[in-house]
């Protein structure tokens, strides 16, 4: 079985500051994990994924992930926060032996000027 | 290059009527999933399929079926709606290399919204 926890649904930074978003998974065999962005009405857009190749993985936007498989986690960071970022990014897992995309609950970033 | 598209983009239906959403691939794509998400949720895996075969199905009642064409666009068919399947529908679209492995990331269409009154 396979899941997705995000913690934190809402997430409120200052412009400029920097943006962590948490993300911790279940897997019961190597993962590949996925963060996506969704702006109001609008659907999901890939920001960036990992799949073995590196650990740290570098998106779209000035986002990157890092794969800790001894925390089980995928936490998304960006240095300095933009106000165009404001949306809701969801995590999301997948192996090799299950195509369907497990998401997590989704966390509403919101950037304040 | 066009990405996913869905269509329609919004849809009003009432209680116990039929709905039908199409979706177009990414142009080298030939698999398609269908998501729910529901208001304040993450996505829900209904469906996945490939050359025209059901290769994944996800918890959701037998209201909800789906079909993949030569051209391997898809559509969503859901009977005797309920005020509950009122959310967004997702299409996404992926490569197909037979192992699951990580070519096979899925993108996203814009979504149809569907309202049940």
């Amino acid at each position: 079985a396979q899941s997705v926890t995000q913690l934190g649904s809402h997430v409120s930074v200052s412009e400029g500051a920097l943006v962590l978003l948490r993300c911790n998974y279940s897997s019961s065999v190597p993962p590949y994990l996925f963060w996506y962005v969704q702006y109001p009405n609008q659907g999901l857009q890939l920001l960036l994924k990992y799949t073995s190749a590196a650990t740290l993985v570098k998106g779209i936007n000035g986002f990157e992930a890092e794969f800790k498989k001894s925390e089980t986690s995928f936490h998304l960071t960006k240095p300095s926060a933009h106000m165009s970022d404001a949306a809701e990014y969801f995590c999301a897992v997948r192996t090799t032996g299950r195509r369907a995309l497990t998401f997590g609950s989704g966390t509403r970033l919101q950037v304040q000027p | 290059d066009a990405g996913v598209t869905q269509s329609p983009t919004h849809l009003i239906k009432t209680r116990g009527q039929h709905v039908t959403l199409r979706c177009s691939p990414i142009s080298g794509h030939k698999s398609v999933s269908w998501y729910q998400q529901v208001l304040g949720q993450g996505p829900q895996f209904i469906f996945q399929y490939y050359e025209k075969e059901e290769r994944g199905r996800g918890n959701f009642p037998d209201r909800f079926s789906a079909r993949q064409f030569p051209n391997y666009s898809s559509e969503l068919n859901v009977n005797a709606l309920l005020l509950g399947d009122s959310a967004l529908y997702l299409c996404a679209s992926s490569p197909w290399t037979g192992g699951g492995g990580a070519e096979e990331t899925q993108y996203f269409g814009p979504g149809t919204r569907l309202l049940v009154l």
